[in-house]
């Protein structure tokens, strides 16, 4: 069965600090990745996605940068934070129907 | 920005009652999925419809899709208080190649 795992769960940071998080797949290979934000009470906004190793498609201009180094590993990263980067970040792997992790709340202070 | 559009934002129902949210949508689609949020988790897909089909079941779910209208409806009937949770529309463009989420519709299910 497919399993996707995101941590941390939740991540308090102080502005300026860089940022990594990680999302790995188990159970399928070569997957679609997402990286999603989601404000609070709104939808999810796509972040980037990834068809392949080291393909990474950005949807937003913004402070954030993904990598996929493997197969099964999704990383959303930061080398300075902002404020403006506080939310809800959401790891998926699909073609159509999209599997979610957890999410990670990232406030940042 | 946000393809699919759900109505109403927010619903408050008591437990046995249906619940409908609608989702609207701009462009043309190969499929529409429905999805839930309980409070602070991932999302769980519940219901995929093709662009081909107008109506599909899965347990107490109802959704249909009118693609003149670009609008599809999702039912649960009989709720209950666990269903209580975010309900989202997310759908894949033609053209785009990837899902589009909307901004939800929050279902409060009343013991």
């Amino acid at each position: 069965s497919q399993t996707i795992h995101q941590w941390p769960a939740t991540l308090v940071q102080p502005v300026g600090s860089p940022l990594s998080l990680e999302c790995t797949v188990e159970g399928t290979s070569n997957p679609n990745l997402y990286w999603y934000r989601q404000a609070a009470g709104r939808g999810l906004q796509l972040l980037f996605y990834s068809v392949g190793i080291g393909q990474i498609s950005s949807e937003v201009p913004q402070n954030l940068s993904a990598s996929r180094p493997q197969d099964r590993q999704f990383i959303l990263s930061s080398k300075k934070l902002l404020l403006s980067d506080s939310g809800f970040y959401l790891c998926a792997h699909g073609n159509t129907e999209a599997f979610f992790g957890q999410g990670t709340r990232l406030t940042v202070v | 920005s946000q393809q699919g559009e759900e109505d109403p934002q927010a619903l408050s129902i008591q437990e046995g009652e249906n619940a409908t949210m609608n989702c609207s949508y701009k462009t043309s689609i190969n499929n529409l999925q429905w999805y839930r949020q309980n409070s602070g988790r991932g999302l769980v897909h519940l219901i995929l419809i093709r662009s081909n089909e107008r109506e599909k079941h899965s347990g107490r779910l109802r959704v249909t899709l009118d693609t003149s209208k670009k609008s599809s409806s999702l039912l649960i009937t009989a709720s209950r208080a666990a269903d209580t949770a975010s309900y989202f529309c997310a759908t894949d463009d033609t053209n785009a190649g990837k899902s589009t989420f909307g901004d939800g519709t929050t279902l409060t299910v009343k013991p």
